[in-house]
């Protein structure tokens, strides 16, 4: 079965530290998705790509960057890790669905991140 | 005043309740609507997805948009413990475009 994946599940990490999370998708979309989950502010938009070699800032892109040299991966870096990063990072994918030609957006397991 | 409004509970329900969720928006331009569940320490899960104005059934979750009041709802039909969780709405301008998501409802389902 098609499946999106995130590692680490969990990240300890101290402030300065550039830190790389990782997301792959099988479902072969074009469209992939950086969010983070605070408590308070719900799910915000990080980073996102419609394509191989595309990529655009979200609501809240600062000290993130993206890169996307294939259809199955979107990473996300954090060039200079820094305690407000403490949180949930959701990675998303979208594409047709089999329900009616919907765009379905689906989501990874997440990986907590905290920055000491 | 946020793109999307959303109470965020927590919601206590008997079992065999019906229950009742409800986002309400300020962009009109909003096309595409969903609602998301999320369980402890999981991803969010899609549950429904709606196109435009009008009602969309599956099996006890019933989700409504009503696109002139920007409001949209999602019933739940004789909820249980197993519906416990946080439920997320989501919309966008443009089909498989970045969603907007309102804080999400905790929702505790009591045998």
């Amino acid at each position: 079965d098609a499946e999106i994946t995130q590692s680490p599940r969990h990240k300890i990490t101290e402030t300065g530290r550039q830190v790389t999370l990782a997301c792959h998708q099988t479902w072969n979309h074009n469209n992939m998705f950086w969010y983070r989950q605070d408590l308070g502010h719900g799910l915000r938009l990080i980073h996102y790509s419609y394509g191989v070699q595309d990529t655009n800032k979200g609501e809240v892109s600062d000290g993130y960057s993206v890169s996307r040299s294939n259809t199955e991966d979107l990473p996300l870096t954090l060039e200079s890790a820094a305690s407000s990063q403490t949180s949930v990072y959701f990675c998303a994918s979208s594409g047709y669905g089999t329900s009616g030609g919907s765009y379905e957006q689906y989501f990874g397991p997440g990986t907590r991140l905290t920055v000491t | 005043q946020k793109e999307v409004e959303q109470d965020p509970g927590p919601l206590s329900v008997p079992e065999g309740a019906i229950v009742s969720l409800n986002c309400t928006y300020s962009n009109s331009a909003f096309q595409y609507f969903m609602w998301y569940r999320q369980y402890s320490r999981k991803g969010p899960e899609l549950l429904m997805y709606t196109y435009s104005s009008g009602n969309k059934e599956d099996g006890r979750f019933t989700a409504q948009v009503d696109k002139s009041s920007k409001y949209i709802s999602l019933f739940i039909r004789d909820s249980q413990p197993s519906d416990s969780a946080t439920y997320l709405c989501a919309m966008n301008f443009q089909a498989g475009t970045a969603l907007i998501f309102g804080k999400g409802t905790t929702l505790s389902v009591s045998s």
